[in-house]
């Protein structure tokens, strides 16, 4: 079953503006991670932020985290158009080692 | 490093027919691989998580008579769809995880997906 929910579904932004997704979750976690998807491609990871942490940044990215409102969000800033893709985020509930994802924000920076 | 190659990327066969894909992961031992189905604009449903040795743990809903998975190796995983039909088209990524114990965080490698076509 779905655990995360990414809103918004589809977001159309130009070159250079900042996207953001964000991702709410049903259950405890013990990790979120976001994933980015090109069309017909596989999945490459992108952050991971465990269930202690508020935010965390990685180049461009992003996440933060609040566990009191199971939400997360993805903030990709001076977005390029190479950041076109579907983006993930997916947990892994506590006590488990299965990720379980989210229905994907469709992302499409115009040049 | 953490490279998962997923073979074939794309397969199209008449109804009926089996087909098998095959997951392996290149730098590491995967002691648990992760089957997942994917349809048109849609999000990674888990068919299955397969360990090294043993028989692979289905979800709800998946028939493991239809889609067979073997791990016989800590780098190989194959998941071999059986009497293909139509229906059973689709975009199939498998992922892999480090074994427990290493620097795992739980991130997962994915490979770049098979698509399934059955005619």
């Amino acid at each position: 079953s779905q655990q995360g929910e990414e809103d918004p579904q589809a977001l159309s932004i130009q070159e250079g503006e900042n996207a953001t997704m964000n991702c709410s979750y049903k259950t405890s976690i013990n990790n979120l991670q976001w994933y980015r998807q090109n069309s017909g491609r596989g999945l490459v990871h992108l952050i991971l932020i465990r269930s202690n942490e508020r935010e965390k940044h990685s180049g461009r990215l992003r996440v933060t985290l609040d566990t009191s409102k199971k939400s997360s969000s993805l903030l990709i800033t001076a977005s390029r158009a190479a950041d076109t893709a579907s983006y993930f985020c997916a947990t892994i509930l506590r006590g488990s080692y299965q990720l379980t994802f989210g229905k994907g924000t469709k992302l499409s920076v115009i040049p | 490093g953490a490279v998962v190659s997923q073979h074939p990327s794309w397969v199209i066969c008449k109804s009926g027919t089996s087909v098998k894909i095959e997951c392996r992961s290149l730098d590491f031992q995967a002691t648990t691989m992760f089957w997942y189905r994917q349809f048109p604009k849609q999000s990674l449903m888990l068919m299955a998580t397969s360990n090294e040795g043993s028989k692979a743990t289905y979800e709800q809903g998946v028939e493991k008579d239809k889609f067979l998975i073997n791990h016989a190796s800590l780098t190989l995983s194959t998941l071999t769809v059986t009497s293909a039909h139509p229906e059973d088209s689709s975009f199939y990524i498998c992922s892999a995880s480090m074994p427990r114990g290493t620097t795992s965080t739980g991130e997962l490698f994915f490979g770049e997906g098979s698509r399934l076509t059955v005619l």
